[in-house]
This record gives C-alpha cells, sequence and structure tokens, in this order.
C-alpha cells in the first residue's frame, strides 16, 4: 500500500509465490491508472495500465486490479521472480482525459530466492 | 531508438550556483515532463510542457524554470541551487496515450 513518511511499505515473497501490491487513490475524476516499476538507479519503467471503464486487465504474468467504489488499485504478479525486485508506483491521471500524472509513494518487493 | 535521455547523470553544486538539466526525446512525442524524486515521496511533478511553446507548473515548481526548446528538448534551469533541491530528476514524456516514458535520471547534491 502507500507509504506514510519516509519509510515505503516492503512486501517480502518467496521466489514462485505470487505477489500482490496495493494502492489507494484519492481523485475520483481519475479514468486513467498506470503501474511503473523502478529498479535500482533507474528510472520508472510501465507494466500495465488500465481505464475507469474496466475491473480487470491481464498481462504477462501481471493483473490489474480496478475498485472503483473504494477507489482501491492492485496488481499481482505470478509466479514471481529475483528480477521482479523493485520499488512498484501507482499512478493516476488527474481527472478524466488528464494527461498529468499523479503517482503514489511506492511499494518495495523483495523476492527471497 | 535512444528513448529519453537526459544529462548529466550525477551533479553536485554549491549553494546558490546554477545549472541546467537536460532532458531529449526521439518518439515524437508533444508532451514532455519534469519530475523530482526524494526518499519515500513518490514523483512530484515540476513542470509540463503539453506541446512545444506551452509549459505550465505542476505540484512543487518553486526554485525551478524550464524552457521547452523545441519539440524534442525540454531542460530544468535552477537559478540559485539550495540544499532542498537535492533529488533525483527524472524526464518523462508521452505522444497521444496516457503512458509517461522515464529518462535514466539526474542525482543532484547542494552542499
Amino acid at each position: 500500500g502507500e507509504s506514510v513518511g519516509l519509510h515505503l511499505p516492503t512486501l517480502s515473497v518467496q521466489e514462485g509465490d505470487n505477489s500482490i501490491i496495493n494502492c489507494a487513490y484519492s481523485n475520483s475524476a481519475s479514468d486513467y491508472f498506470i503501474w511503473y516499476k523502478q529498479e535500482s538507479g533507474k528510472g520508472p519503467q510501465f507494466i500495465i495500465d488500465i481505464r475507469s471503464n474496466m475491473d480487470k486487465r491481464q498481462g504477462q504474468r501481471v493483473t490489474v486490479l480496478l475498485n472503483k467504489t473504494v477507489k482501491h488499485l492492485s496488481l499481482q504478479i505470478a509466479a514471481t521472480q529475483p528480477g521482479d525486485s523493485a520499488v512498484y508506483f501507482c499512478a493516476e491521471n488527474r481527472g478524466a482525459g488528464s494527461y498529468q500524472l499523479t503517482f503514489g509513494k511506492g511499494t518495495k518487493l523483495s523476492v527471497i530466492p | 531508438n535512444a528513448g529519453v535521455t537526459q544529462t548529466p547523470k550525477f551533479q553536485v553544486l554549491k549553494t546558490g550556483q546554477s545549472m541546467t538539466l537536460q532532458c531529449a526525446q526521439d518518439m515524437n512525442h508533444n508532451s514532455m515532463y519534469w519530475y523530482r524524486q526524494d526518499p519515500g515521496m513518490g514523483l512530484r511533478l515540476i513542470y509540463y510542457s503539453a506541446s512545444e511553446g506551452t509549459t505550465d507548473k505542476g505540484e512543487v515548481p518553486n526554485g525551478y524554470n524550464v524552457s521547452r526548446l523545441n519539440k524534442r528538448e525540454f531542460s530544468l534551469r535552477l537559478e540559485s541551487a539550495a540544499p532542498s533541491q537535492t533529488s533525483v530528476y527524472f524526464c518523462a514524456s508521452s505522444g497521444s496515450t496516457y503512458e509517461q516514458y522515464f529518462g535514466p535520471g539526474t542525482r543532484l547534491t547542494v552542499t
């Protein structure tokens, strides 16, 4: 989920298990949501996105779920691998049709070999 | 395609010095963005440019200026650096979709 202050929430997962990273968003007018992965020392990389007219979208080993009723987003990673270790950010657009994104504070995923 | 490139990768400044961070993209994107990233704070938008010739303030614009030099290039200038501007700076661009493509970042330390 989202962090408070300087401490990132951390999720530790055994290699091969599934991971679930959660995110709460605040703007009920947002109609686009996106997940980014950031490895140490690098810029964020796109993972998967979803529009507000959907509640689920699947990619390769990843699934994003959107619950607009409670303004909650989750990222599921199947069969987590060591290369999945990174900080994961959710982002929402700033209103219907807006191209500006507001980012969450991130969750650190650590995969235990 | 190189995507989004940023220079320099690292920079150390003394308080009061000025510098310009450079960003270029080769994806023919209309929109470009500057973010800063501080520990535990996620990414915060400093300035953005929706198209060539336009710039707008984001969430944390104080102490910064930007120039959209042409469609490819978007620079960020610190006129008088302060220790509070120590951060990692990311440039991003987007085209006709919402997805933003990020550069590798510039790590700036102000002493």
